[in-house]
């Protein structure tokens, strides 16, 4: 049972359009989520964070919006570029757990 | 990589064969784990450690042993190779289970290990 869930295996924007990536959640007790990049062959890089009591953060172009009631967060980023071609990873953690749970990954295509 | 060092980077074997892969730290960090990535599963947690000789299981470490007898040092072994653990091995560490500036659980990946069970 998954329970972090990304539904779009792979997202193609224009570059200097907006790229929404999209996380549904289902444990309640999760109190941060953190958005991972990947690029091929090398480990997943940490992008942006966000803890249960916000409903946003923002760091340059990457946005991440939570709405706990919907159990959702997305990533934006604006504006896209062809070097934000890569694999996203939602990820989440709960209370005083000592690991995360990852979602499956959205592959992001950017085109010039 | 932020000091972590995963070894062998590739390797091929067969089924019923043993297989180690190795990681290795320069970061002192606490906390060391071990993830495998799959199509359509994204990353999911094999073991983790929290100390010299404090292991935990996680979601798939069914097939799969750890031991950490020095901070530096993680090994994952897989004591039988099987198909089905054909994937790419991730090694992350954390310096503690919360950030100091973020306050989430903030992992630092390896570059990953791809193993293939012939």
């Amino acid at each position: 049972d998954q329970q972090v869930k990304q539904n779009s295996p792979s997202l193609s924007v224009q570059e200097g359009r907006i790229s929404i990536l999209n996380c549904d959640y289902t444990n309640s007790m999760f109190d941060y989520f953190l958005w991972y990049k990947k690029y091929p062959a090398e480990g997943p890089t940490f992008l942006i964070s966000i803890s249960s009591i916000k409903d946003k953060n923002e760091d340059g172009r990457f946005t991440v919006f939570l709405n706990k009631s919907a159990k959702h967060l997305s990533l934006h980023i604006v504006p896209s570029q062809p070097g934000d071609s890569a694999v996203y990873f939602c990820a989440a953690r709960s209370g005083s757990a000592r690991q995360l749970t990852f979602g499956s990954g959205t592959q992001l295509t950017v085109l010039p | 990589d932020a000091g972590i060092t995963q070894s062998p980077r590739h390797k091929v074997t067969e089924t019923g064969t043993p297989v180690t892969l190795r990681c290795h730290q320069t970061e002192n960090h606490r906390y060391m784990y071990w993830y495998r990535q799959d199509p359509g599963h994204g990353l999911r947690l094999i073991h983790y450690s929290y100390g010299v000789k404090d292991t935990d299981k996680g979601e798939v470490s069914d097939g799969y042993s750890v031991s950490r007898s020095k901070t530096e040092d993680f090994l994952l072994t897989l004591e039988s190779a099987t198909s089905s653990q054909t994937s790419v091995y991730f090694c992350a560490i954390s310096e503690s289970v919360r950030d100091r500036v973020s306050g989430a659980n903030v992992l630092t990946f390896g570059a990953g290990s791809r193993l293939t069970v012939l």
